[in-house]
């Protein structure tokens, strides 16, 4: 299957700052990605649509303003969390859309907010 | 949108035997169903997918199933190892957006 990393695989921040988190399609281009959160034991919670060279589609309940999104490239969406606050502690995971609308995820990054 | 229920939420089964997952779901126009095993702390990987033009496929000791009438799908895998332990999310589809189940803590005894 097709690779999709993320950066970091872990980050601390104290509660105020921003944090962004990278996503690479590394051998396929993905013109869609998403972006899900995940707390403990429970399932993926889709946050946002991300569409190369445009908007991102919040899910909602997910703060756009919160929670931003750039997809400048084929291969790289970011999520910026914005004055992150221990609440937003979670494990985030992007996906990158294949071309038969199959859906290969990164790693997965934990956020941790102090 | 689309609603997702998979059943168990845990299986416990000994080393060699099968393990069935069931999912269920609400959007008839759903016709892409992936399977996705995920181990503790990293993202799911897929494992194996169906879509609504077949009624089976199976890749080696893991098969799915798909009854387009009754809305449901299954995960099957047979001769089940330790290293299958793992939580298991099946998925349906709306356009491109994936709606997961909330997942079954597979547990495979030596």
């Amino acid at each position: 299957g097709a690779v999709v990393s993320q950066h970091p695989s872990r980050v601390i921040c104290k509660s105020g700052t921003s944090v962004k988190i990278e996503c690479r399609s590394l051998d396929f281009q993905a013109t869609t990605m998403f972006w899900y959160r995940q707390f403990p034991k429970q399932s993926l919670m889709l946050m946002a649509t991300s569409n190369e060279g445009s908007k991102a589609t919040y899910e909602q309940g997910v703060e756009k303003d919160k929670f931003l999104i750039n997809h400048a490239s084929l291969t790289l969406s970011t999520l910026t969390v914005t004055s992150a606050h221990p609440e937003d502690s979670s494990f985030y995971i992007c996906s990158g859309l294949g071309q038969s609308y199959e859906q290969y995820f990164g790693p997965g990054t934990r956020l941790t907010v102090t | 949108g689309e609603n997702v229920e998979q059943h168990p939420s845990t299986l416990s089964v000994q080393e060699g035997d099968s393990a069935v997952i069931k999912c269920t779901y609400s959007d008839s126009a759903s016709n892409y169903f992936p399977w996705y095993k995920q181990e503790l702390g990293k993202g799911p990987q897929l494992i194996i997918d169906i879509r609504s033009n077949v009624g089976e496929k199976k890749d080696q000791r893991i098969a799915v199933t798909l009854n387009k009438t009754a809305k449901h799908f299954s995960l099957h895998i047979t001769e089940t190892q330790p290293e299958d332990s793992a939580v298991y999310f099946c998925a349906g589809t709306s356009g491109s957006r994936l709606t997961f189940g909330e997942g079954t803590q597979l547990t495979v005894n030596p």
